[in-house]
């Protein structure tokens, strides 16, 4: 799966609920990142993660929460605060230092039900 | 922040002709630019970059280009085929505390027999 997992790959969420959504990777990549995809929208940073116990907000972290408390995983809860959930989520990492391209996750596509 | 803007948003060409997709950004600290190609239901892949000490690359049938002064930087193909059909993002980042990815809103490129 390319060294980035994302977990389950389809995810139902009632009304009122937190949901978690997984990633982890092998590739020994210091950053990590949680982007949103809608349609004709592209990708919306949500959180990123430079180093273990660290993360800062994106552009739309709002009804979000992530931690990193490995360097290999960096899970991110979609909580009841979030009020339009439904979108197909894309986790990222990379190496830190320096300009490089990110590797995704395949994707976790969550609806509202 | 940065902010990208991609065009256009949907293209169709026949096979064997060229397609060019645009891409615009605001901040003159960017310094990185990748361009990644989403099949239908996938991850995004990275296809190319470039970063700001050159103003142009080259791998096989993908070019791009890239304009400091104007703030603009494209993705050109040649002798396109049906398996180019995809949706391609731009996305800009600068090397630094942050060095996180801004990507355009995409661009659905159809290759038509």
């Amino acid at each position: 799966d390319g060294g980035i997992t994302q977990s389950p790959k389809y995810l139902f969420r009632k009304e009122g609920q937190n949901v978690t959504l997984s990633c982890e990777q092998n590739l020994n990549h210091d950053a990590m990142y949680w982007y949103r995809q809608d349609p004709g929208q592209g990708l919306r940073l949500i959180y990123y993660s430079q180093i273990v116990n660290d993360f800062q907000k994106g552009d739309i972290a709002e009804g979000y929460s992530v931690s990193r408390e490995k360097k290999e995983s960096f899970p991110l809860t979609v909580t009841s605060a979030q009020k339009n959930p439904t979108a197909f989520y894309l986790c990222a990492s990379s190496i830190h230092r320096g300009n490089y391209g990110y590797t995704f996750g395949s994707g976790t596509r969550l609806t509202v039900v | 922040g940065e902010n990208v803007e991609q065009h256009p948003s949907t293209l169709s060409v026949q096979e064997g002709d060229s397609a060019v997709i645009k891409c615009t950004y605001s901040d003159s600290a960017s310094n990185y630019f990748p361009w990644y190609k989403q099949e239908l239901g996938k991850r995004p892949q990275l296809i190319i970059d470039i970063r700001s000490n050159v103003g142009e690359k080259k791998d096989q049938r993908i070019a791009v280009t890239l304009n400091k002064t104007a703030k603009h930087f494209s993705l050109h193909i040649t002798e396109t085929q049906p398996e180019d059909s995809a949706v391609y993002f731009c996305a800009a980042s600068y090397t630094g505390t942050a060095s996180k990815l801004t990507f355009g809103t995409g661009t659905r490129l159809q290759v038509t027999l």
